[in-house]
């Protein structure tokens, strides 16, 4: 079974700027987290989707944004980026049947300059 | 509020030696998630064990072994003759029943010498 992919796995981008990132979870997992690795705040969850709705959200501004497709996909998007924005996302998937287990992607190394 | 610690930011050992990494928590919740994660270089984090707060017997998956302990709220991790491939940054982390968001420590970067 493949794992959690993430596209792409690096960015550049220029404060200001929008991105989109992509997840695509492990075959037959329903529900897709988001969580933003920065070495001063550490891991931090910013939303999770299941069946295409989000269902937890954490504490992060509007600028952040997600969504999920019917193949459960998901994309998040950052508008109007920071130069702390600079992280490494992380998309983690879980199956429903053993919910509290997440699998985690690689990340996408996100640089704003 | 859910908090979790993990006090001891680096932690360098000689290969084959004991380690033990630390892990505190603090949740309002009874019933509550523990876990913890390996982080290699490579960036990706590696689920290690998922413990809920009912079940307080201590594992051993190989050379791993956790010890949880609700009354001074802790999930320690014990690596017994460690190996260079051990070397990672290792997470412990907290869920809500009911939630899928985790809550994590800052992490612990183990650093096994040959």
């Amino acid at each position: 079974k493949a794992g959690v992919t993430q596209t792409p796995r690096y960015l550049i981008k220029t404060r200001g700027q929008q991105v989109t990132l992509s997840c695509s979870p492990i075959s037959g997992h329903r529900s897709v987290s988001w969580y933003q690795q920065t070495p001063g705040q550490g891991l931090q969850f910013l939303f999770e989707y299941f069946s295409e709705t989000q269902r937890n959200k954490g504490n992060f501004p509007g600028r952040f944004s997600g969504r999920q497709f019917s193949n459960s996909r998901s994309e998040m998007n950052v508008s109007t980026l920071e130069l702390g924005d600079s992280a490494l996302y992380l998309c983690a998937s879980s199956d429903g049947r053993d919910y509290y287990e997440q699998y985690f992607g690689p990340g996408t190394r996100l640089t704003v300059t | 509020a859910q908090k979790v610690t993990q006090a001891q930011t680096e932690i360098s050992v000689v290969e084959k030696e004991d380690v033990t990494l630390d892990c505190v928590y603090e949740t309002r919740d009874t019933t509550y998630y523990l876990f913890w994660y390996k982080q290699p270089p490579s960036g990706e984090l590696v689920f290690l064990i998922r413990r809920n707060s009912f079940d307080e017997q201590n594992e051993i998956s190989g050379r791993y072994s956790w010890n949880f302990q609700k009354s001074t709220s802790s999930f320690n991790f014990t690596i017994t003759a460690s190996q260079v491939v051990d070397s990672a940054v290792y997470f412990c982390a907290l869920s809500e029943y009911g939630a899928n968001n985790l809550f994590f420590g800052t992490g612990t970067r183990l650093t096994v010498i040959p």
